[in-house]
C-alpha cells in the first residue's frame, strides 16, 4: 500500500472486553513495530517483528497484551480484559529492514478508549 | 539503558523567530538519531535523521547535528512559520535494542503570527 494503514481509527470499549487492533505495513517492509502514545507517558515501545517472528516483546506491559504477524505483512495487537489504563493511541510503524538507518513510517494510529 | 531527554514545552515563539529545541541522549553503542514531527491531527512523520557523529540532518529548513562529544542532537530553524506548529520528538535507535525507537517526551511548539 501507499502507507501504513491502521484500523480502526477509533475504538471505544467497555472495561473487561477484548480488542483487536490491526496494522497493514508498507508492502515489502520486513520490520514492524508497535508503540503506545498516552498522556503522561509519552511514546513507549511495545513489540518488534522481523518477518513473522517477534525477537523483542519486552515492551508489552502485561500478559493481557499479545501480537502476531502473518505472511510477513499484517499484524494484530490484541488486548484482553481491557482496563482503563489501556486507553491510549496505539501506533504501528514499519521499515524496510529494521536496521536503524531505515526510516520508520508510521500509521495514523488507533485511539483506544476504555470506559 | 538508552534514553533521550528533550526540553519540555510548550515552546511559544513569534513567526520568523529562531528556534532551538534541545535534545540529549544516553546510549551504550552508536545510535542513529532522529527528529519526528506530529502536526495537529496527523500521524508521526520523520523530519530528519543522522546516522553517525558529525552528520547533519536537514529538511524543511530544520537542521540538527549529531554531536557525540556532547551526546546532543539539537533541532534548529532560522525562521519559523505558523505552519511549523506541531509536537517534535527526538528519538534514537541502535542495534542493541533491535532498532526500536527510544523517544524523548516530545516538545509542543506554538508559533504565533
Amino acid at each position: 500500500g501507499a502507507g501504513v494503514s491502521q484500523s480502526p481509527s477509533n475504538k471505544v470499549t467497555e472495561k473487561g472486553k477484548d480488542v483487536e487492533l490491526r496494522c497493514d505495513p508498507i508492502s515489502g517492509h520486513t520490520a514492524l513495530y508497535w508503540y503506545r502514545q498516552s498522556l503522561g507517558q509519552g511514546l513507549e515501545f511495545l513489540i518488534y517483528f522481523q518477518g513473522n517472528s517477534a525477537p523483542d516483546k519486552s515492551g508489552l506491559p502485561s500478559d493481557r497484551f499479545s501480537a502476531e504477524r502473518t505472511g510477513g505483512s499484517v499484524s494484530t495487537l490484541t488486548i484482553q480484559r481491557t482496563q482503563q489504563e489501556d486507553s491510549a493511541v496505539y501506533l504501528c510503524a514499519s521499515s524496510l529492514g529494521g536496521k536503524g538507518r531505515d526510516e520508520a513510517f508510521f500509521g495514523q494510529g488507533t485511539r483506544l478508549t476504555v470506559v | 539503558g538508552n534514553s533521550v531527554t528533550q526540553m519540555e514545552g510548550p515552546v511559544t515563539l513569534s513567526e520568523e523567530a529562531f528556534l532551538t529545541i534541545n535534545c540529549t541522549y544516553t546510549a551504550t553503542g552508536y545510535p542513529s538519531l532522529f527528529w519526528y514531527v506530529q502536526y495537529p491531527g496527523e500521524g508521526l512523520q520523520l523530519l530528519l535523521k543522522a546516522t553517525k557523529a558529525d552528520d547533519k540532518g536537514s529538511n524543511k529548513g530544520f537542521e540538527a547535528t549529531y554531536r557525540k562529544e556532547t551526546t546532543s542532537f539539537h533541532l534548529e530553524k532560522g525562521s519559523v512559520q505558523v505552519s511549523d506548529s506541531a509536537v517534535y520528538f527526538c528519538a534514537l535507535s541502535d542495534r542493541q535494542s533491535n532498532y526500536q525507537l527510544i523517544w524523548g517526551a516530545g516538545t509542543k511548539l506554538i508559533i504565533k503570527p
